[in-house]
């Protein structure tokens, strides 16, 4: 079975500084990933996916970009964070034949 | 498209109570269903998960069935334990690029 590791587990950061989200992925080969934001309250907003190397696609419009440059590895980034950017962000992983997912353990952001 | 509605919630509970959750979904085709759940400061888990009509999926004492006819996948379990406490998401899966689609969750707490 697949893990995935995500980093850091949190971060505070001033408006207006870049961001860099990094998640890899262990116990598989080309996954389908995926970045969602859980923000205050609990519903989950599918950010980005990504069905291999390059292949970035975003679901809504927003002030943060994703890439993939491995196999296993996506990051998400921001160029300048917003107040809005704040949230929980989570990194997923396509489970094997059933269409589930594997969640990383999060990254915690606050943007002040 | 595809959707999922859930009790929002909270629902709130004494020790050895008995709950259900409801979920019910929208969707073109034959999705998978599940159940996930994140405690308090953790990413998602997956709690069980059934593939096609009737199935049932059932871990830790929690169960759900899959109801084609009345499109639905509630969660059950006798008794809830204190640890029990935390958000559990409905989602369906099957989709374009295997994108799974998510209730908006459900806080339960469970009070000794």
């Amino acid at each position: 079975s697949q893990t995935i590791h995500q980093w850091p587990a949190t971060l505070v950061q001033p408006v207006g500084s870049p961001l860099s989200l990094e998640c890899t992925v262990e116990g598989t080969s080309n996954p389908n990933l995926y970045w969602y934001r859980q923000a205050a309250g609990r519903g989950l907003q599918l950010l980005f996916y990504s069905v291999g190397i390059g292949q970035i696609s975003s679901e809504v419009p927003q002030n943060l970009s994703a890439s993939r440059p491995q196999d296993r590895q996506f990051i998400l980034s921001s160029k300048k964070l917003l107040l809005s950017d704040s949230g929980f962000y989570l990194c997923a992983c396509r489970d094997g034949e059933y269409y589930g997912y594997t969640f990383g353990s999060g990254t915690r952001l606050t943007v002040v | 498209g595809d959707s999922v509605t859930q009790m929002e919630g909270p629902v709130t509970l004494s020790e050895e109570a008995f709950l259900t959750i409801n979920c019910t979904y929208t969707a073109t085709g034959y999705p998978s269903l599940f159940w996930y759940v994140q405690y308090p400061g953790e990413g998602l888990q997956l709690l069980l998960k059934a593939t096609k009509a009737d199935d049932k999926g059932s871990n830790k004492g929690f169960e759900a069935t899959y109801r084609k006819e009345t499109t639905s996948f509630h969660l059950e379990k006798g008794s809830v334990q204190v640890s029990d406490s935390a958000v559990y998401f409905c989602a369906l899966g099957g989709g374009s690029n295997y994108k799974l689609t998510f209730g908006k969750g459900t806080l339960l707490t469970v009070n000794p």
